[in-house]
This record gives C-alpha cells, sequence and structure tokens, in this order.
C-alpha cells in the first residue's frame, strides 16, 4: 500500500546511546517532516524538509539531526538520546503548498531510559 | 504565525449523543483548516477538511465541522456518536506548514 513507513515501530535506549528513526514515502511528495507526540501537548514538528536537497528547523529541533537522503526518505537522528526525547515520533509527507493535508506514517515509540 | 487552541482535552460522552469539538484558530493569513482522528496506538488519519467555498464541510462516517471565519473557529460535530469513535481528535491549520492543536480525547461510554 502507499504511504508513509517507518522504522523501527519501538526502540529503547539508555541515555547518552545515539540511534537513527528511518522514514520513506512512495507517494512523490516534494515536503517531508518529523513530529513528536507527547501528551497533552499535541504534535511538534521538529525538522522539515520542504524539497529534496533542504531542511529546516521546526518548533522543537534541539538535540536532534535530519538528512533528506533523497526525494523519497528522511531520517531522524539522536546524536545523545536523553530521557527527555521519550515520545513518539511521526513522519510525514506532503505536496509543497495548497490545499493539501499530510499523509502520516504509524510513529515510532521511543523510550529513553 | 499561525496557533490552534483546542478548548477540551477530553470530552466524555454516552453512545448515540451528540457531541461537539471545539477548534479555534488564530492567523494574520488566510489557511486550511483540518480535522485528524487517532485511534489508539496508530497514527494520524485526515477526517476532513476546509479549504474554501461552502463553509461545511462532511466527512464519510458522519462528522463535520462548519468554518467560522468572524469567530476563528472550525468546531468538529456529530449528532449521535458510537463506541467505535472513541479516539483522540486534533485539529490543525495550514498556511505553509501545518500546526496541530494539543488535541481532544473523546471516549464514548456504553
Amino acid at each position: 500500500n502507499a504511504g508513509v513507513t517507518q522504522t523501527p515501530k519501538f526502540q529503547v535506549l539508555k541515555t547518552g546511546q545515539s540511534m537513527t528513526l528511518q522514514c520513506a514515502q512512495d507517494m512523490n511528495h516534494n515536503s517531508m517532516y518529523w513530529y513528536r507526540q507527547d501528551p497533552g501537548m499535541g504534535l511538534r514538528l521538529i525538522y522539515y524538509s520542504a524539497s529534496e536537497g533542504t531542511t529546516d528547523k521546526g518548533e522543537v529541533p534541539n538535540g536532534y539531526n535530519v538528512s533528506r537522503l533523497n526525494k523519497r526518505e528522511f531520517s531522524l537522528r539522536l546524536e545523545s538520546a536523553a530521557p527527555s526525547q521519550t515520545s513518539v515520533y511521526f513522519c510525514a509527507s506532503s505536496e509543497v503548498s495548497g490545499p493539501w493535508g499530510y499523509t502520516f506514517g504509524s510513529g515510532t515509540r521511543l523510550t529513553v531510559v | 504565525a499561525q496557533s490552534v487552541t483546542q478548548l477540551d482535552s477530553q470530552v466524555p460522552v454516552f453512545e448515540e449523543a451528540p457531541v461537539e469539538l471545539r477548534c479555534n484558530y488564530s492567523s494574520s493569513v488566510s489557511v486550511y483548516l483540518f480535522w485528524y482522528v487517532q485511534y489508539p496506538n496508530q497514527g494520524l488519519q485526515l477526517l476532513l477538511k476546509y479549504l474554501s467555498g461552502s463553509t461545511l464541510v462532511e466527512s464519510i462516517n458522519g462528522f463535520e465541522a462548519e468554518f467560522n471565519k468572524s469567530q476563528t473557529s472550525f468546531h468538529l460535530r456529530k449528532p449521535s456518536v458510537h463506541i467505535s469513535d472513541t479516539a483522540e481528535y486534533f485539529c490543525a491549520v495550514k498556511a505553509d506548514k501545518l500546526i496541530f492543536g494539543t488535541g481532544t480525547r473523546l471516549q464514548v461510554f456504553p
């Protein structure tokens, strides 16, 4: 099925460890996004990529880095995980502008202990 | 900049009762408006959207939302809820990027 695929679905890290969350879309969308979801705070934008070759900070970028590997793939990296980064992470994609909503992946539940 | 306020964090309701989930937004430019639904342990799915034209928009599962420009609101309503409507609902606005509200958890009781 066409859509946004995230891996892994679950991950437990120790404080200080690093990891990369992978995201791929097969809808030929130009824009891709990383959000984190925390109870009572909705979804907050971490980083986004309006088009291949560009990335920009969102609302909560500290502690994260991203790579837009190609048009399909957009990865999120935690260099030194902290307990405050325990969250559910969602990747999404869309057309660049206009009246289009986003298509979301199923999420990665990350726990940092 | 845009912002979204969902006034109720939780809405408990009995099955077959009507429900309204409130959403207000703030923006200095024209925006598109969306409602997303998140069922337990799943990602977000688009429920409905307002782009232009008729201010009342409907989803395939009986929800509707009305755009009110003067009150900057986009409240979501359903005349009779089912147990299966239990989920978290997010209002969102888009100018260049999608900005979400904090969500409303709808809990439907038998």
